[in-house]
């Protein structure tokens, strides 16, 4: 089972911050917080991951929560592209086990 | 970056028919590859997770003799759908982890 929980549904103006959260109140603390998104009948792709500091790469950011309970992607110039579902999972660093999705967050970002 | 190939992109087959789907690691040896089925609207579900040169685990309520699994090099494993029902049209993914977990780009089954 997931062992995250994230809105069902967000919107964001075109150009805004969209920022996503998660929470992961279950999270060990040798577990990482993972976030991809799905765009419409395309196989996932990788946005950012962490394990307690704040994250940043050229998609997006990663804000976790000091006690690591929660966190929040944050998509600075959100564009139509944007648009997707956006999971967040929590998962140990050891290799070879799957991910586990939950039911995301589906983003519509609105021109 | 790591890539995964899927094949094919999308496939129309006749009940009763089966349906062979491949996953090739392009850039990158895999000894595990994960597969997935994605129902419209819903979320990824983990079918199995095929290991190079032994048997495939399969999740609860995967029936392992319809959905068969190969993996017989570190770059390709493959998922055939045995005898296909209209119930099995899905969208089905396949994953492989190099530095991270990268997804192939799906294949729609559409079960006639």
């Amino acid at each position: 089972d997931a062992k995250t929980t994230q809105p069902p549904s967000m919107d964001c103006a075109e150009g805004r911050a969209a920022n996503l959260p998660c929470n992961h109140s279950t999270i060990s603390g040798n577990e990482y917080v993972y976030w991809y998104r799905q765009i419409h009948s395309q196989g996932p792709q990788y946005i950012i991951h962490g394990l307690k500091n704040n994250e940043t790469n050229e998609m997006a950011s990663l804000i976790i929560t000091e006690d690591r309970k929660s966190s929040t992607l944050i998509l600075p110039h959100a564009t139509l592209r944007d648009t997707a579902v956006y999971y967040c999972i929590v998962r140990g660093i050891s290799g070879n086990t799957p991910l586990v999705f939950g039911k995301g967050t589906r983003l519509s970002v609105i021109a | 970056g790591a890539v995964v190939s899927q094949h094919p992109s999308r496939v129309i087959c006749k009940s009763g028919t089966s349906v062979k789907i491949e996953c090739r690691s392009l850039d990158f040896q895999a000894t595990t590859m994960f597969w997935y089925r994605q129902f419209p609207k819903q979320s990824l579900m983990l079918m199995a997770t095929s290991n190079e040169g032994s048997k495939a685990t399969y999740e609860q309520g995967v029936e392992k003799d319809k959905f068969l699994i190969n993996h017989a090099s570190l770059t390709l494993s493959t998922l055939t759908v045995t005898s296909a029902h209209p119930e099995d049209s899905s969208f089905y993914i396949c994953s492989a982890e190099q530095h991270g977990y990268t997804f192939g780009s799906g294949t729609r089954l559409t079960v006639v």
